[in-house]
């Protein structure tokens, strides 16, 4: 089983909508980053937050985390269809390398 | 800044052929990393380079080669292609040794073996 999974698999919305997608893990973190990958394109950085840290925001991106259940969330809101991607949590173990979730596919239909 | 860039972005080998994919990153990023990902799934680490004149190997690093030849660039081999390396290879490259460094991605090669 992986380190991040990422719930639901697939998440269908219509524009100006919030989307909300969650990010769970099974070890101690050093911190938890989120990616966006377009259709046929690389990964890209969307916002990182630390260990210590609960909340953080990034332009309509609001992330949380929740050390004591392993979880965090990304929350989009007043989504556009150019938000339409699938979306990683990637979990940074101390001393170790990046453990990536199989992803979220969002859809923001217009 | 080009960023990272990868070559070549599409590729169709037939079983046992060998090929080298390219990796090249001008951020004078120390790590340097080759992922693939398959349909429904996450990214998962072949090899890494920590730094230059270092590799290591990750999750999934069996039928592969990497070499880093200098900072800037960090190739990948595959040695006699097997239909199970159809994938997408992306590289990825980053300051190591902080506590907080995001990954730059390149766009991706595109593999079927047949």
């Amino acid at each position: 089983s992986q380190q991040g999974e990422e719930d639901p698999q697939a998440l269908s919305i219509q524009e100006g909508e919030n989307a909300t997608m969650n990010c769970s893990y099974k070890t101690s973190i050093n911190n938890l980053q989120w990616y966006r990958q377009n259709s046929g394109r690389g990964l890209v950085h969307l916002i990182l937050i630390r260990s210590n840290e609960r909340e953080k925001h990034s332009g309509r991106l609001r992330v949380t985390l929740d050390t004591s259940k392993k979880s965090s969330s990304l929350l989009i809101t007043a989504s556009r269809a150019a938000d339409t991607a699938s979306y990683f949590c990637a979990t940074i173990l101390y001393g170790q390398n990046f453990v990536f979730g199989p992803g979220t596919r969002l859809s923001v239909l217009p | 800044n080009a960023g990272v860039t990868q070559t070549p972005k599409f590729q169709v080998l037939k079983t046992g052929q060998s090929m080298t994919l390219q990796c090249a990153q001008d951020m004078n990023h120390n790590s340097m990393y080759w992922y693939r990902q398959d349909p429904g799934m996450g990214l998962r680490l072949i090899y890494y380079s920590a730094s230059e004149g270092t590799t290591d190997k990750g999750e999934v690093p069996n039928g592969y080669n990497v070499s880093r030849l200098n900072k800037r660039e960090f190739s990948l081999r595959l040695e006699s292609a097997a239909p199970s390396q159809t994938s997408v290879y992306f590289c990825a490259s980053t300051t190591r040794g902080q506590l907080e460094h995001e990954q730059f991605f390149g766009p991706g090669t595109r593999l079927t073996v047949l």
